[in-house]
Protein backbone atom coordinates (compact mmCIF):
# COMPACT_ATOMS: atom_id res chain seq x y z
CA UNK A 1 0.00 0.00 0.00
CA UNK A 2 1.20 3.49 -0.56
CA UNK A 3 1.68 5.84 2.10
CA UNK A 4 3.95 7.92 4.97
CA UNK A 5 5.63 5.78 7.44
CA UNK A 6 7.43 7.66 10.14
CA UNK A 7 9.60 5.32 12.76
CA UNK A 8 9.61 5.48 15.67
CA UNK A 9 6.08 6.23 16.99
CA UNK A 10 7.22 7.09 20.61
CA UNK A 11 11.00 8.37 21.07
CA UNK A 12 12.46 9.09 24.38
CA UNK A 13 16.02 11.43 24.29
CA UNK A 14 18.06 13.11 27.02
CA UNK A 15 18.33 16.54 27.42
CA UNK A 16 21.21 17.86 24.92
CA UNK A 17 21.51 14.71 22.81
CA UNK A 18 20.16 14.92 18.96
CA UNK A 19 18.10 12.91 17.80
CA UNK A 20 16.44 12.17 13.90
CA UNK A 21 13.35 11.21 12.80
CA UNK A 22 12.64 8.95 9.78
CA UNK A 23 9.74 10.11 7.21
CA UNK A 24 9.46 7.90 3.88
CA UNK A 25 7.19 7.80 1.66
CA UNK A 26 6.44 5.53 -1.37
CA UNK A 27 3.54 7.95 -3.37
CA UNK A 28 5.64 9.38 -5.76
CA UNK A 29 5.25 13.14 -4.29
CA UNK A 30 7.03 16.01 -4.76
CA UNK A 31 6.96 18.10 -1.81
CA UNK A 32 7.53 16.86 2.06
CA UNK A 33 6.93 18.43 4.89
CA UNK A 34 7.79 18.47 8.44
CA UNK A 35 5.31 19.69 11.43
CA UNK A 36 4.99 20.05 15.02
CA UNK A 37 1.65 20.07 16.79
CA UNK A 38 1.55 20.88 20.70
CA UNK A 39 -1.37 20.03 22.63
CA UNK A 40 -4.41 22.31 22.04
CA UNK A 41 -2.87 23.94 18.83
CA UNK A 42 -2.54 23.64 15.16
CA UNK A 43 -0.20 22.05 13.42
CA UNK A 44 3.26 24.49 12.95
CA UNK A 45 5.73 24.11 9.93
CA UNK A 46 9.11 23.39 10.67
CA UNK A 47 10.56 22.47 7.16
CA UNK A 48 9.33 22.08 3.82
CA UNK A 49 10.59 20.49 0.43
CA UNK A 50 9.73 20.85 -2.84
CA UNK A 51 12.14 18.70 -4.70
CA UNK A 52 15.14 16.42 -3.94
CA UNK A 53 18.03 18.29 -2.71
CA UNK A 54 16.09 21.59 -1.60
CA UNK A 55 14.09 22.37 1.21
CA UNK A 56 13.04 26.00 3.17
CA UNK A 57 12.74 26.93 6.26
CA UNK A 58 8.99 27.18 7.88
CA UNK A 59 7.62 29.21 10.86
CA UNK A 60 9.70 27.72 13.23
CA UNK A 61 12.89 25.96 12.08
CA UNK A 62 15.60 26.81 14.76
CA UNK A 63 16.80 24.06 16.52
CA UNK A 64 16.24 21.67 13.53
CA UNK A 65 17.64 20.86 10.56
CA UNK A 66 16.53 18.24 7.27
CA UNK A 67 18.32 16.79 4.09
CA UNK A 68 16.45 15.80 0.82
CA UNK A 69 18.78 12.90 -0.50
CA UNK A 70 15.82 11.28 -1.90
CA UNK A 71 12.86 11.95 -3.01
CA UNK A 72 10.84 8.83 -1.04
CA UNK A 73 12.86 10.30 2.08
CA UNK A 74 12.88 13.09 4.19
CA UNK A 75 14.13 13.46 7.93
CA UNK A 76 14.12 15.39 10.71
CA UNK A 77 16.87 16.20 12.94
CA UNK A 78 16.08 17.86 16.22
CA UNK A 79 19.03 19.28 17.65
CA UNK A 80 20.01 20.13 21.14
CA UNK A 81 19.29 24.09 20.26
CA UNK A 82 15.65 23.52 20.13
CA UNK A 83 14.66 24.86 23.44
CA UNK A 84 11.46 22.86 24.09
CA UNK A 85 11.61 19.72 21.62
CA UNK A 86 9.23 17.42 23.39
CA UNK A 87 6.05 17.30 20.81
CA UNK A 88 4.07 15.13 18.54
CA UNK A 89 5.83 15.36 14.94
CA UNK A 90 4.23 14.90 11.81
CA UNK A 91 5.50 14.31 8.21
CA UNK A 92 3.60 14.83 5.06
CA UNK A 93 3.67 14.91 1.31
CA UNK A 94 2.14 16.04 -1.64
CA UNK A 95 2.13 15.43 -5.58
CA UNK A 96 3.44 18.83 -6.44
CA UNK A 97 5.18 21.77 -4.75
CA UNK A 98 2.13 23.89 -4.17
CA UNK A 99 -0.06 24.44 -1.05
CA UNK A 100 -2.65 23.61 -2.81
CA UNK A 101 -2.26 20.33 -2.83
CA UNK A 102 -3.65 18.10 -0.23
CA UNK A 103 -1.28 16.74 2.11
CA UNK A 104 -0.84 13.06 3.16
CA UNK A 105 0.31 12.76 6.66
CA UNK A 106 2.00 9.59 8.36
CA UNK A 107 1.36 8.58 11.39
CA UNK A 108 3.71 10.69 13.72
CA UNK A 109 5.98 10.36 16.19
CA UNK A 110 5.76 11.50 19.63
CA UNK A 111 9.30 12.67 21.00
CA UNK A 112 9.87 13.41 24.74
CA UNK A 113 13.03 15.09 25.87
CA UNK A 114 13.80 15.13 29.70
CA UNK B 1 -0.63 37.36 6.20
CA UNK B 2 -3.25 34.68 6.73
CA UNK B 3 -4.90 33.59 9.91
CA UNK B 4 -7.36 30.55 10.57
CA UNK B 5 -9.70 30.63 14.09
CA UNK B 6 -11.65 27.67 14.90
CA UNK B 7 -13.60 29.68 18.10
CA UNK B 8 -14.80 26.19 18.95
CA UNK B 9 -12.35 24.53 20.70
CA UNK B 10 -14.33 21.50 22.29
CA UNK B 11 -17.88 20.05 21.32
CA UNK B 12 -19.57 17.04 22.74
CA UNK B 13 -22.72 15.88 21.23
CA UNK B 14 -25.33 12.61 21.58
CA UNK B 15 -24.62 9.95 18.43
CA UNK B 16 -27.16 10.94 15.98
CA UNK B 17 -27.28 14.34 16.76
CA UNK B 18 -26.35 16.78 13.82
CA UNK B 19 -23.19 19.04 14.73
CA UNK B 20 -21.58 22.05 12.57
CA UNK B 21 -17.97 22.79 13.38
CA UNK B 22 -16.94 26.68 12.55
CA UNK B 23 -13.91 27.61 10.50
CA UNK B 24 -13.38 31.34 9.49
CA UNK B 25 -10.69 32.31 7.57
CA UNK B 26 -8.28 35.54 6.96
CA UNK B 27 -6.36 36.72 4.21
CA UNK B 28 -5.48 39.35 1.28
CA UNK B 29 -5.40 37.21 -1.50
CA UNK B 30 -8.24 36.56 -3.65
CA UNK B 31 -7.25 33.26 -4.98
CA UNK B 32 -6.75 30.66 -2.26
CA UNK B 33 -7.47 27.67 -1.33
CA UNK B 34 -9.31 25.95 2.39
CA UNK B 35 -9.19 22.70 3.29
CA UNK B 36 -10.43 20.24 6.34
CA UNK B 37 -8.37 17.13 7.73
CA UNK B 38 -9.33 14.85 10.75
CA UNK B 39 -6.88 13.89 13.11
CA UNK B 40 -8.52 10.22 15.24
CA UNK B 41 -6.55 9.46 18.44
CA UNK B 42 -4.64 7.58 16.12
CA UNK B 43 -2.61 10.81 15.29
CA UNK B 44 -2.77 11.08 11.61
CA UNK B 45 -4.11 13.32 9.43
CA UNK B 46 -6.92 12.92 6.81
CA UNK B 47 -7.78 15.06 4.27
CA UNK B 48 -11.01 15.14 4.25
CA UNK B 49 -12.08 18.01 1.26
CA UNK B 50 -10.22 21.13 -0.32
CA UNK B 51 -12.20 24.14 -1.82
CA UNK B 52 -10.89 26.53 -4.00
CA UNK B 53 -11.91 30.74 -3.27
CA UNK B 54 -13.85 30.24 -6.74
CA UNK B 55 -15.60 28.14 -6.41
CA UNK B 56 -18.63 28.89 -3.95
CA UNK B 57 -20.38 25.97 -4.39
CA UNK B 58 -21.38 24.11 -1.02
CA UNK B 59 -20.61 20.35 -1.21
CA UNK B 60 -21.80 16.94 0.65
CA UNK B 61 -20.21 13.89 0.66
CA UNK B 62 -22.55 11.24 2.39
CA UNK B 63 -22.82 12.52 6.27
CA UNK B 64 -20.26 15.35 5.40
CA UNK B 65 -21.19 18.50 4.08
CA UNK B 66 -19.50 22.03 3.76
CA UNK B 67 -20.48 25.02 4.01
CA UNK B 68 -18.00 28.02 2.08
CA UNK B 69 -19.40 31.45 2.47
CA UNK B 70 -16.68 34.38 1.03
CA UNK B 71 -19.28 37.22 2.31
CA UNK B 72 -18.40 35.98 6.21
CA UNK B 73 -15.22 34.40 5.18
CA UNK B 74 -16.09 31.16 6.43
CA UNK B 75 -16.04 27.33 5.53
CA UNK B 76 -17.78 25.30 8.11
CA UNK B 77 -18.12 21.62 8.05
CA UNK B 78 -21.09 19.83 9.15
CA UNK B 79 -21.93 16.10 10.05
CA UNK B 80 -25.44 14.97 9.74
CA UNK B 81 -26.51 11.73 11.94
CA UNK B 82 -23.05 11.60 13.64
CA UNK B 83 -21.51 8.76 14.89
CA UNK B 84 -18.73 7.39 17.85
CA UNK B 85 -16.37 6.98 14.68
CA UNK B 86 -16.12 10.71 14.01
CA UNK B 87 -14.82 11.37 17.52
CA UNK B 88 -11.75 13.72 16.39
CA UNK B 89 -10.08 16.91 16.18
CA UNK B 90 -10.96 18.41 13.18
CA UNK B 91 -8.31 21.15 11.76
CA UNK B 92 -9.34 23.55 8.80
CA UNK B 93 -6.72 25.23 7.06
CA UNK B 94 -5.88 27.77 4.33
CA UNK B 95 -2.98 28.15 1.70
CA UNK B 96 -2.90 31.60 -0.36
CA UNK B 97 0.03 33.56 -1.48
CA UNK B 98 1.08 32.17 -4.03
CA UNK B 99 4.87 31.78 -3.83
CA UNK B 100 4.73 30.69 -0.58
CA UNK B 101 2.64 28.53 -0.03
CA UNK B 102 2.54 27.05 3.21
CA UNK B 103 -0.39 25.86 4.88
CA UNK B 104 -1.74 27.73 7.57
CA UNK B 105 -3.99 25.56 10.19
CA UNK B 106 -6.65 26.43 12.56
CA UNK B 107 -5.53 25.47 15.91
CA UNK B 108 -8.56 22.36 15.93
CA UNK B 109 -11.70 21.17 17.36
CA UNK B 110 -12.64 18.60 19.70
CA UNK B 111 -15.23 16.13 18.95
CA UNK B 112 -16.34 14.07 21.13
CA UNK B 113 -20.01 11.79 20.27
CA UNK B 114 -21.27 10.27 22.82
CA UNK B 115 -22.80 6.86 22.32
Amino acid sequence: DGGITQSPKYLFRKEGQNVTLSCEQNLNHDAMYWYRQDPGQGLRLIYYSQIVNDFQKGDIAEGYSVSREKKESFPLTVTSAQKNPTAFYLCASSIGPRGRNEQYFGPGTRLTVT
Amino acid sequence: AQKVTQAQTEISVVEKEDVTLDCVYETRDTTYYLFWYKQPPSGELVFLIRRNSFDEQNEISGRYSWNFQKSTSSFNFTITASQVVDSAVYFCALTANFGNEKLTFGTGTRLTIIP
